[in-house]
């Protein structure tokens, strides 16, 4: 049973799309998390939601729109899709947010042509 | 003051050798801090993580130096093994609900 698991694994569309990337915890997590992983390898939160509400929101663009139907589900919504948003994006969660283990998914590749 | 900053960028370690990584931060209200091991195409994953309360923690080969006044900390891999080839991220986080702060990584490379 994979813990935290990410949906789709690799991405490749052009620059103006629209994509979404779905994530899911089984753990009973009340923390999920959005960060972005760029060529250098530099993680960077992006956003963390307790208990389905917003609680950061780094200066990420607002083409960039998470959801959270219910607490074991994060997914990130993309809008008018360009270059520098290529990267791994993982989603992560954890029991409490800050000082606790964060489980992260695989990562999902999206690539912008 | 909410950054790690990490070194080196990339090591090279013979095998069996000692591998050591080091972070400083600045934010004196940090008190969690983990390093998280991340293998090519996965997730990191959490290694080995230190409160302040101790100067030293170790889980077999891998160890965490802890200096509370100089605001440093440090990982250390014993008898590193081809297997630890990874990229290595500390990382750092105050009490309550800020999400850990990661230092850029170090890619390690153990070589036979």
């Amino acid at each position: 049973d994979t813990a935290v698991s990410q949906t789709p694994k690799y991405l490749v569309t052009q620059m103006g799309n629209d994509k979404s990337i779905k994530c899911e915890q089984n753990l009973g997590h009340d923390t999920m998390y959005w960060y972005k992983q760029d060529s250098k390898k530099f993680l960077k939160i992006m956003f963390s939601y307790n208990n389905k509400e917003l609680i950061i929101n780094e200066t990420v663009p607002n083409r960039f729109s998470p959801k959270s139907p219910d607490k074991a589900h994060l997914n990130l919504h993309i809008n008018s899709l360009e270059l520098g948003d290529s990267a791994v994006y993982f989603c992560a969660s954890s029991h409490r947010g800050g000082a606790g283990e964060l489980f992260f998914g695989e990562g999902s590749r999206l690539t912008v042509l | 003051q909410q950054q790690v900053k990490q070194s080196p960028q990339s090591l090279i370690v013979q095998k069996g050798g000692i591998s050591i990584i080091n972070c400083a931060y600045e934010n004196t209200a940090f008190d969690y801090f983990p390093w998280y091991q991340q293998f090519p195409g996965k997730g990191p994953a959490l290694l080995i993580a230190i409160r302040p309360d101790v100067s030293e923690k170790k889980e077999g080969r891998f160890t965490i130096s802890f200096n509370k006044s100089a605001k440093q900390f440090s990982l250390h891999i014993m008898d590193s093994q081809p297997g630890d080839s990874a990229t290595y991220f500390c990382a750092a986080a105050p009490s309550g609900n800020t999400p850990l702060v990661f230092g850029k990584g170090t890619r390690l490379s153990v070589i036979a």
